[in-house]
């Protein structure tokens, strides 16, 4: 059972568009949501994380956007740029939770 | 300081092969954890560890055994290998739970 759904599974934008990449989950215990960053070859980094006692999370020119009522979160990448292709995943775990389960990922493009 | 290592970075196997996949790490987390990835599926979580001594069952244990003999080491076993255990496999280390977690490079294996 996928308890972390993402989508879209891909996502091709112009440079300086604003990509978004939603996240549903189902378990109302969760409340740690990062989401990781992965290029080709290498192993997934972490990109920026919210708690759910925030609607929002802004760095640089990645914000998370979290809506506890609805159980998903988004994150959008402002003014993209080429070297933001990547694999972008989201994951949630529980308080004092070891294990961290993540969403399906999301191949971005972004074209000159 | 070279975070997370992992040994090693290609392998081939034939069914019924055993193997060890080596996992280092040099910043002295306590948490570490076997993940394996495949297409369309995100990041599966194999084992993890939460100390020296300790191993637990993640989502996908089925077919693999683990030690955590030292701090800084993880090691994953297979003992016969399988065709259905062709993946990119993942180590990560944190310094606790709901922190950042830090990837390795990967091992990609396959079995014939």
């Amino acid at each position: 059972q996928q308890q972390v759904k993402q989508s879209p599974q891909s996502l091709i934008v112009q440079k300086g568009g604003i990509p978004i990449i939603n996240c549903a989950y189902e378990n109302t215990a969760f409340d740690y949501f990062p989401w990781y960053q992965q290029f080709p070859g290498k192993g997934p980094a972490l990109l920026i994380a919210i708690r759910p006692d925030v609607s929002e999370k802004k760095e640089g020119r990645f914000t998370i956007s979290f809506n506890k009522s609805a159980k998903q979160f988004s994150l959008h990448i402002m003014d993209s740029q080429p070297g933001d292709s990547a694999t972008y995943f989201c994951a949630a775990s529980t308080g004092g939770g070891n294990k961290l389960t993540f969403g399906t990922g999301t191949q971005l493009k972004v074209e000159l | 300081n070279a975070g997370v290592t992992q040994t090693p970075k290609f392998r081939v196997l034939k069914t019924g092969q055993s193997m060890t996949l080596l996992c280092a790490q040099d910043m002295n987390h306590e948490y570490m954890y076997w993940y394996r990835q495949d297409p369309g599926m995100g990041l599966r979580l194999i084992h993890y560890s939460v100390g020296e001594g300790t191993t637990a069952k993640g989502e996908v244990p089925d077919g693999y055994n683990v030690s955590r003999l030292k701090k800084q080491n993880f090691l994953l076993g297979l003992e016969s290998a399988a065709p259905s255990q062709t993946s990119v496999y993942f180590c990560a280390s944190s310094l606790g739970t709901q922190t950042t977690q830090y990837f390795g490079p990967g091992t990609r294996l396959l079995v014939l």
